[in-house]
């Protein structure tokens, strides 16, 4: 079975600090996907990024980066110097390898005040 | 490119009463999905189709049905709608095979009293 944990269920913080977000999996599968996905407020699921279980390189895409590490089943994920626009609910996801199917954690909403 | 449309966008229904919910896509996807999303629930997975004619049960599938006719629709329906189905509806769609990034439609906020 698999399972995705997201302990925090809302963070607040003031705009510019760094803020991580954590994610917990468990899954028997030695070849898996991992997802993050972000959905504003406007209601739309956007996909952010997507790793397999062969990849432990930590992904970093502007002020978004990603720390992967099979060791503690967790993939991460951090916004530098967060901003406004960056409130919102933040979905961790897992499958694996010829699955039909995604397995959502429960969200994370995070708050970015001014 | 409209992406994933998703028919209506809000709905409000008494207990009993049916609906169809209509999901659309013109990327060629095989896959296609209908979520539901509740408070502190996060997306639950109701019925999936990998292509055309075929669908298969998710993790909450009681109370829908579905039909994938066409490669581009997938329809979602309430038979007897109850207010436990009171929720956020997301259609969503993909290349061949989970692994693949999910693209989704803009939802359909349902309330049934």
């Amino acid at each position: 079975a698999q399972k995705v944990t997201q302990a925090q269920t809302e963070i607040s913080v003031v705009e510019k600090e760094d803020v991580t977000l954590d994610c917990v999996y468990e899954t028997r599968d030695t070849t898996y996907y991992l997802f993050w996905y972000k959905q504003p407020p406007s209601g739309e699921l956007v996909f952010l990024i997507r790793r397999n279980s062969f990849d432990e390189q930590n992904e970093i895409s502007g002020r978004y980066s990603w720390n992967f590490q099979k060791s503690t089943s967790s993939f991460n994920f951090t916004i530098t110097a967060s901003q406004v626009v960056d409130s919102a609910v933040y979905f961790c996801a897992l499958t694996r390898e010829a699955n039909s199917k995604l397995t959502f954690g429960k969200g994370i909403t995070l708050s970015v005040r001014p | 490119n409209a992406g994933v449309t998703q028919t209506p966008k809000f709905r409000v229904l008494k207990t009993g009463q049916s609906m169809t919910l209509l999901c659309a896509q013109d990327m060629n996807h095989e896959y296609m999905y209908w979520y539901r999303q509740d408070p502190g629930m996060g997306l639950r997975l109701i019925h999936y189709s990998v292509g055309e004619g075929t669908t298969a049960k998710g993790e909450v599938p009681d109370g829908y049905n579905v039909s994938r006719l066409k490669k581009q629709n997938f329809l979602l329906g309430l038979e007897s709608a109850a207010p436990s189905q009171t929720s956020v509806y997301f259609c969503a769609s993909s290349r061949q095979g989970a692994y693949n990034e999910q693209f989704f439609g803009p939802g359909t906020r349902l309330t049934v009293l």
